[in-house]
């Protein structure tokens, strides 16, 4: 069954850096473009930052844009999201999710990580 | 303030039919695929319907998906109180270059 699991989430203090990585295992990770989206506590699903399949293409929401930096090693079947210049506001839950289209675009997002919590707090 | 807008909040009996809305733009919703999303507390979000109108496996057919122009909306029906939970839309925005989410909608089941 297809599995995303991320890790590197924690405390952090404003200023500071996180990575965070998605492992993906039983798909062909290569062939699928794959997304970062947030939950802040109390506030709604937010899109971060995607990256397409062949070619590597990035986007990135305002709000992380230049700060953030999303990345995939498809010889380790694994996504990354570089966050630097954390601020309070970076406060959520991150996922990883995968899109439901090979070789497709934002056809919608099939399959999800468990989320992993990123805190900015001093 | 989201890009796509929803109500903030629906509801409805048991055994009941609810419709979501969501509304957009030329750049969004009318131009790229719309796909829709349950989410529990503490669990990760649910794909639910994709490509505007269809499901994944394993997902019963009370839910469906529809898209007119600048809007969708997701349909339940015979609605369970397991379905008490956040649903979202989302789409791509061309003009942004940015995937876009709904603020959601809480359903509840009276």
């Amino acid at each position: 069954e297809v599995q995303l699991l991320e890790s590197g989430g924690g405390l952090v203090q404003p200023g500071g850096s996180l990575r965070l990585s998605c492992v993906a295992s039983e798909f062909t990770f290569s062939s699928y473009a794959m997304t970062w989206v947030r939950q802040a506590p109390g506030k709604g699903l937010e899109w971060v930052s995607s990256i397409r399949d062949i070619g590597g293409s990035t986007y990135y929401a305002d709000s992380v844009k230049g700060r953030f930096t999303i990345s995939r090693d498809n010889s380790k079947n694994t996504l990354y999201l570089q966050m630097n210049s954390l601020r309070a506001e970076d406060t959520a839950v991150y996922y990883c999710a995968k899109d439901s289209s090979r070789s497709g675009w934002y056809r919608g997002f099939d399959y999800w990580g468990q989320g992993t919590l990123v805190t900015v707090s001093s | 303030q989201s890009v796509l807008t929803q109500p903030p909040s629906v509801s409805a009996a048991p055994g009941q039919k609810v419709t979501i809305s969501c509304s957009g733009s030329s750049s969004n919703i009318g131009s790229n695929y719309v796909s829709w999303y349950q989410h529990l507390p503490g669990t990760a979000p649910k794909l639910l319907i994709y490509e505007n109108n269809k499901r994944p496996s394993g997902i019963p057919d009370r839910f469906s998906g529809s898209k007119s122009g600048t809007s969708a909306t997701l349909g339940i029906t015979g609605l369970q109180t397991g379905d008490e939970a956040d649903y979202y839309c989302g789409t791509w925005d061309s003009s942004l270059s940015t995937g876009v989410f709904g603020g959601g909608t809480k359903l509840t089941v009276l």
